[in-house]
């Protein structure tokens, strides 16, 4: 079976620093997406940036990218330039041949001013 | 587009009562999941639908939980009798046929408080 593994359960960082998430997965699959969603206190899951596995290119939105390791099954969130509006849980999430998504218990995110 | 649409946002009832969740998803999408949220177990699939058919149901807790999809556009989750331990955020999810994104998009939930 599938699973994510986020081992922050807290962060904080300084407006327009730099902050890493961890996420680690544990699959047999070869072809599976990985995903990364924003929930802030809205509890509005909103995707923030998503990855497929045979892409070797590391993928980047905006202020947001990842660093996929498939070898290492690790899928970490960098966001750059911290904003006050990027203050959210934020969860990675796994998508194999099933179709549903596999959740990490998330990281409470604080981007403090 | 207006997004992946659940009613009620909140729902507070008496244990025992039924309670129904509803969800219309993202029209032309075809595949629609029900996920529960809770601090102790975090976000967990309950059901999945395929172009209206109940592809995985295993994640449904017990008896007292029923999904139907009726038709491409609307769905509901039914919990009868209701109990406190089902207090959650029950979150639905739709994804298009187009494979090579798998980007399910959600709704925004509903909480759900059992007394």
């Amino acid at each position: 079976a599938q699973t994510v593994t986020q081992s922050q359960p807290e962060m904080s960082v300084q407006e327009a620093e730099t902050v890493t998430l961890s996420c680690t997965y544990d699959t047999s699959e070869s072809n599976y997406y990985l995903f990364w969603y924003k929930q802030p206190p809205s509890r509005q899951m909103i995707l923030v940036i998503r990855q497929e596995a045979y892409k070797q290119q590391n993928a980047t939105e905006n202020r947001f990218s990842v660093n996929f390791q498939k070898a290492a099954k690790s899928f970490s969130l960098k966001i750059s330039d911290s904003q006050l509006g990027d203050t959210a849980m934020y969860f990675c999430a796994f998508s194999g041949s099933q179709g549903n998504l596999i959740f990490g218990k998330g990281t409470k995110l604080s981007v403090k001013p | 587009d207006a997004g992946v649409i659940q009613s009620p946002r909140h729902e507070v009832t008496e244990m025992g009562q039924e309670v129904t969740l509803r969800c219309k998803p993202i029209s032309g999408h075809n595949s629609l999941f029900w996920y529960r949220q809770t601090m102790m177990r975090g976000l967990e699939l309950l059901i999945y639908f395929n172009n209206n058919v109940p592809i995985d149901d295993s994640g449904m807790p017990e008896d007292r939980f029923s999904a139907k999809m009726p038709n491409a556009s609307f769905s509901t989750l039914k919990i009868q009798p209701s109990e406190p331990r089902d207090s959650a955020v029950y979150f639905c999810a739709s994804r298009g046929p187009t494979i090579a994104k798998n980007i399910q998009y959600f709704g925004a939930g509903t909480r759900l408080s059992v007394l």
